[in-house]
């Protein structure tokens, strides 16, 4: 069981561009998170998903979207990246409690 | 939604020690308290966790206790070894509720040698 997976593990962006982060589970859960962490800083929830269909906002869903197309993958798109988004970005399941992807350490320029 | 804060925000103490911190919620129907740990670098992973129906979990080194009348819970860690030293986040969620998880701003632990 691989757990939950992230691509890639590392970008770099440069302003203006777009680009889509991959999440994916093998733990059949229902629930997953995307969550952002700047450097030295706590964990802020951008969107989460209840449920293969259902996308809700989180903390700072600005300047993000979201795609749950079935139960296994949950993407996190950024259409217009920006300096400020430069963060790592940890994708997390949750069944009675939240297991986390090794993160993508995202720059932009 | 809910509230989630952390103290302290820093923590050093001398190997051997104890550690304690401390968080706080405000949904008085959280029934599920984590700690996470993240090494540098690294992903958060559970280290313990307690639920509403006990005060207090002890796993080796680490607990956890637990008052829901305050609404607050606390991370406990005896003999504090080097590699102890990390960032330790909480997130207290209702469990069967699909809602937003939100964690603490996180507690950095320096332990000195």
């Amino acid at each position: 069981n691989a757990g939950v997976t992230q691509t890639p593990k590392f970008q770099v962006l440069k302003t203006g561009q777009s680009m889509t982060l991959q999440c994916a589970q093998d733990m059949n859960h229902n629930s997953m998170y995307w969550y952002r962490q700047d450097p030295g800083m706590g964990l802020r929830l951008i969107y989460y998903s209840a449920s293969e269909g259902t996308t809700d906002k989180g903390e700072v869903p600005n300047g993000y979207n979201v795609s749950r197309l079935n139960k296994r993958e949950f993407s996190l798109r950024l259409e217009s990246a920006a300096p400020s988004q430069t963060s790592v970005y940890f994708c997390a399941t949750k069944t009675d409690t939240q297991y986390f992807g090794p993160g993508t350490r995202l720059t932009v320029l | 939604g809910e509230n989630v804060e952390q103290h302290p925000s820093t923590l050093s103490v001398q190997e051997g020690d104890s550690a304690v911190i401390k968080c706080t919620y405000s949904d008085s129907a959280s029934n599920y308290f984590p700690w996470y740990k993240q090494e540098l670098g690294k992903r958060p992973q559970l280290i313990i966790d307690i639920r509403s129906n006990v005060g207090e979990k002890k796993d080796q080194r680490i607990a956890v206790t637990l008052n829901k009348t305050a609404k607050h819970f606390s991370l406990h860690i005896t003999e504090t070894q080097p590699e102890d030293s990390a960032v330790y986040f909480c997130a207290p969620f209702v469990m069967n509720r699909d809602d937003k998880i939100i964690f603490g701003k996180g507690t950095r632990l320096h332990i000195l040698p």
